[in-house]
């Protein structure tokens, strides 16, 4: 399968505790965007890479999430001191001109 | 700042019924728009996107969406509702002059079919 895929694809943690997760894009794609989506709303923008360049980060990526794209394939988000309030779907998605493809998904469920 | 607007987040349609799900945009310059499909726990899937050619435009599964600029709306229809259609639904809008492309959604529309 050729499209975008996210590891894990559920996560429960405690209060406190650091996550991280994989997003691996579709192999052509050189941009790459992470978007948070909780319950009954739209997916919001976090962060946008091309290629290994980090080159937005909304404001609601706070001190604690960091995001990486070594080498300009894969990306890892990472939530250090999890909240209850990180508790959303994390996606993924990368991109040719015009058209974004998305993966499945993170659940993120801190407890 | 640009914003997208979903009126109605629950949308309930008889099978054989035309589907409609309105959508209105905010942005200040010419938007590139985006209709998507989420089905419980997945990612989601384009359906349909608009980018300044045609304002009337065809998707996937027999959606279309027409822009309207006068209107500042992409709403989105479907002739005749099947039960598969049942799902919820995002506009989404790219900024075309940003350098991120990033998309601002609306909170979407969840579509139940009744049999």
């Amino acid at each position: 399968d050729t499209g975008v895929s996210q590891n894990p694809r559920h996560k429960i943690t405690k209060r406190g505790q650091n996550v991280t997760f994989r997003c691996d894009p579709i192999s052509e794609h050189n941009r790459l965007y992470w978007y948070r989506q909780t319950l009954g709303q739209g997916p919001e923008f976090l962060t946008y890479f091309q290629n290994e360049a980090q080159l937005e980060k909304s404001r609601l990526l706070s001190d604690r999430f960091s995001a990486e794209r070594p080498k300009g394939s894969f990306s890892t988000l990472e939530i250090q001191r999890t909240e209850q309030g990180d508790s959303a779907m994390y996606l993924c998605a990368s991109s040719l001109p015009n058209e974004q493809f998305f993966g499945p998904g993170t659940r993120l469920t801190v407890l | 700042a640009q914003s997208v607007t979903q009126l109605g987040s629950h949308v309930s349609v008889s099978e054989g019924a035309l589907v409609l799900l309105r959508c209105n945009y905010s942005s200040s310059v010419p938007p590139y728009l985006f209709w998507y499909v989420q089905y419980p726990n997945q990612g989601l899937q384009l359906l349909l996107k608009y980018t300044s050619a045609a304002t009337l435009v065809k998707g996937i599964n027999g959606f279309e969406a027409e822009f309207k600029k006068s209107e500042t709306s992409f709403h989105l229809t479907k002739p005749s509702a099947h039960m598969s259609d049942a799902a919820e639904y995002f506009c989404a809008l790219e900024d075309s002059g940003a350098g991120s492309y990033q998309l601002t959604f609306g909170k979407g529309t969840k579509l139940s079919v009744i049999p």
